[in-house]
C-alpha cells in the first residue's frame, strides 16, 4: 500500500526565513498532490494542487515542487510570518478524479519572531 | 458564505446508541467525503461520494454508513458506536474534476464511552 511520509518533528524557523516542508511517498506516483494547512481544532484548508506533469506551482508566498523521480514534494513558504505557524498536510490523489485523497500525518511549523 | 457545515461540533454518547453526524455544503459540489483524524494516524477516509446516490468505501469504512440522497447533504451514520470510534471527524466537499481542492467542515469531536 502507499505510504506517505512527512517529518513528524516540528519545524522551527525564524520570521522572514523560508520554511521548507517535505512530503515523500512510496511506490507509484499520484496523479495529483495537494497541500493543506490545519490549525489546532480546525478543519484543513486547501492551499495548492500540483499535477504529476508539473514541476512547480506558485501562489503568493507559497511554492510547491513535485519530483516524481525522487517521489517527493517540497512545500516552501517564503518570508515566513508567525501567522504561518500551523500543521501542513500533503495529500495524494491516486484516483485522478480527486475522489480519494490519502493524507500524510503533517508537519507542524512554528515561526518565531 | 461558501462552507461545509457539520453538526454537532461535540458529541458524547454511549456504546451502541445509534447516532448521525450531519454534513451540508452550499457550493453545489459533486464530491463529498468523510474523514476521521486520530493522533499519529492523520486523516483517514471513511466514505466518499461522487454524486447523488453514488457512494463508495474509503480506507476505514467498518462501523459506518453514509447516504447521499441530495447533492448538498452527506450524513455519517454510526449504527452501533464503539469506543474505538472516538475521534475527530471531518466532512469535506469538492467540485468535481481535477483542479480543485477540498473544503472541510469545522469538525465533530465524538466520544463514545
Amino acid at each position: 500500500s502507499q505510504k506517505i511520509e512527512q517529518n513528524s518533528e516540528a519545524l522551527n524557523i525564524q520570521e522572514g526565513k523560508t520554511a521548507t516542508l517535505t512530503c515523500n511517498y512510496t511506490n507509484y506516483s499520484p496523479a495529483y498532490l495537494q497541500w493543506y494547512r490545519q490549525d489546532p481544532g480546525r478543519g484543513p484548508v486547501f492551499l495548492l494542487l500540483i499535477r504529476e506533469n508539473e514541476k512547480e506551482k506558485r501562489k503568493e508566498r507559497l511554492k510547491v515542487t513535485f519530483d516524481t523521480t525522487l517521489k517527493q514534494s517540497l512545500f516552501h513558504i517564503t518570508a515566513s510570518q508567525p501567522a504561518d505557524s500551523a500543521t501542513y498536510l500533503c495529500a495524494l490523489d491516486y484516483s485522478g478524479t480527486a475522489s480519494k485523497l490519502t493524507f500524510g500525518t503533517g508537519t507542524r511549523l512554528q515561526v518565531t519572531l | 458564505e461558501a462552507q461545509v457545515t457539520q453538526n454537532p461540533r461535540y458529541l458524547i454518547t454511549v456504546t451502541g446508541k445509534k447516532l448521525t453526524v450531519t454534513c451540508s455544503q452550499n457550493m453545489n459540489h459533486e464530491y463529498m467525503s468523510w474523514y476521521r483524524q486520530d493522533p499519529g494516524l492523520g486523516l483517514r477516509q471513511i466514505y466518499y461520494s461522487m454524486n447523488v446516490e453514488v457512494t463508495d468505501k474509503g480506507d476505514v469504512p467498518e462501523g459506518y454508513k453514509v447516504s447521499r440522497k441530495e447533492k448538498r447533504n452527506f450524513p455519517l451514520i454510526l449504527e452501533s458506536p464503539s469506543p474505538n470510534q472516538t475521534s475527530l471527524y471531518f466532512c469535506a466537499s469538492s467540485l468535481s474534476g481535477q483542479n480543485y481542492g477540498y473544503t472541510f467542515g469545522s469538525g465533530t469531536r465524538l466520544t463514545v464511552v
